[in-house]
């Protein structure tokens, strides 16, 4: 079965810790991308790579970091930099991560910081 | 880069009631354009796309959105909700820089 997983489904952390989320894509897809939603505000892009090794910012970086060193996985580390980590995170991937691409999504993962 | 806005935020219609959802983005050069569906607890996912040729373009579900590029436009239309469209929707839009942006997306409430 073909798919984006995600783990884990809700995450829970102290200030001040850094803390690692899972994305994994079996859909031999080259470009994968990172999500923050918050309500109100739509999806905004926070990392994605088009190749492996390889990975661009997108509008909201900071205080984020990625790895691309296997095609099928894409972690996100939300540092204890980020001022405001607690947040819905998504993980999507795209055939190639051409403009016309459809990009696929996970499951996401809710991050609660307290 | 490119902007775009969803004018409703919260939409609520009786089942068989007809459904456009607003969209307009800001963009001087070539579109992709997309709507995606987010079903109560299910992943996001893909109800249609244009990229090119007829701007009527039809999806799942019943689903169809209209391109009118002198309005940046890319409504989204159902001539009869049912309640299983309960849904948040995402309008989005990628110009030929390869920068994909969402809406702030609208939530869709049918009543039974």
């Amino acid at each position: 079965d073909g798919g984006i997983t995600q783990s884990p489904k809700y995450l829970f952390r102290k200030e001040g810790q850094n803390v690692t989320l899972s994305c994994e894509q079996n859909l031999n897809h080259d470009a994968m991308y990172w999500y923050r939603q918050d309500p109100g505000q739509g999806l905004r892009l926070i990392y994605y790579s088009q190749i492996v090794n390889d990975f661009q910012k997108g509008d909201i970086a900071e205080g984020y970091s990625v790895s691309r060193e296997k095609k099928e996985s894409f972690p996100l580390t939300v540092t204890s930099a980020q001022k405001n980590p607690t947040a819905f995170y998504l993980c999507a991937s795209s055939i190639v991560g051409g403009a016309m691409d459809e990009q696929y999504f996970g499951p996401g993962t809710r991050l609660t910081v307290t | 880069a490119q902007s775009v806005s969803q004018h409703n935020h919260h939409v609520i219609l009786s089942e068989a009631a007809s459904l456009e959802l607003g969209c307009n983005y800001s963009y001087g050069g070539t579109v992709n354009l997309f709507w995606y569906v987010q079903y109560p607890g299910q992943h996001l996912q893909l109800l249609l796309k244009y990229f090119s040729g007829d701007p009527l373009v039809k999806g799942i579900k019943g689903f169809e959105a209209e391109f009118i590029k002198s309005k940046f436009s890319f409504n989204l239309r159902k001539p009869s909700v049912q309640w299983s469209d309960t849904a948040e929707y995402f309008c989005a839009v990628n110009g030929d820089n390869n920068d994909m942006r969402f809406g702030a997306g609208t939530r869709l409430t049918v009543k039974p």
